[in-house]
């Protein structure tokens, strides 16, 4: 059974910075692009960042471009995103999420880590 | 970036009728499109992709339909598990992005 499982929200300080973490099981974690998906309180999907199987290849949304890095450990069956220069408008809950292939949609997600900037 | 852009913002329906939301894409995507369900507290879960695919598990009375930049999701028989919202994506750009959500709530 595919399972991704997130990790590492919690409360920080404008200017802060956290790091997520996305545990993968179930599937061959290392041939598969991965993402990180969030949505603010009470508000719609918004892509953050895309990382190819072999970290060949990444992109960043406009809004997160500079502050956030995403990288995977493939020995691990893991995938992070380190947040830096937190604003209060990053506040969402923060999914990862798998690609089937390219191109592809999202097939798997997990269940979300709530990250919450506020002073 | 692609603009997706959902019809209605929400609708409000009952059980056993048929229901139709619209995607507009801002450029042609051919059928580079998904649509996702999502519940409260929950996470969105794969209903159809390149546009008219089911996935597999999705019940049949789940439907899509279009390419280029109109697309839509059609419920043909609603069921009281229906009720949630509901998100077109775009996946021709490796930019995604997502519709706004149509929320479908019980009349």
């Amino acid at each position: 059974e595919v399972q991704l499982v997130e990790s590492g929200g919690g409360l920080v300080q404008p200017g802060g910075s956290l790091r997520l973490s996305c545990a993968a099981s179930g599937f061959t974690f290392s041939s598969y692009s991965m993402n990180w998906v969030r949505q603010a309180p009470g508000k719609g999907l918004e892509w953050v960042s895309y990382i190819s199987s072999s970290s060949s290849t990444i992109y960043y949304a406009d809004s997160v471009k500079g502050r956030f890095t995403i990288s995977r450990d493939n020995a691990k069956n893991s995938l992070y995103l380190q947040m830096n220069s937190l604003r209060a408008e990053d506040t969402a809950v923060y999914y990862c999420a798998r690609i089937a292939g390219n191109p592809r949609p999202f097939d798997y997600w997990g269940q979300g880590t709530l990250v919450t900037v506020s002073s | 970036a692609i603009r997706m852009t959902q019809s209605p913002s929400s609708l409000s329906a009952s059980t056993g009728d048929r229901v139709t939301i619209t995607c507009r894409a801002s450029q042609g995507i051919s059928s580079y499109l998904a649509w996702y369900q999502q519940k409260p507290g929950k996470a969105p879960k794969l209903l159809i992709y390149a546009a008219s695919t089911l996935q597999s598990g999705v019940p049949s009375r789940f439907s899509g339909s279009g390419s280029g930049t109109d697309f839509t999701l059609t419920i043909s028989c609603l069921q009281s598990e229906d009720f949630a919202t509901y998100y077109c994506q775009q996946y021709y750009s490796y930019l995604y992005t997502f519709g706004q959500g149509t929320k479908l709530e019980i009349k």
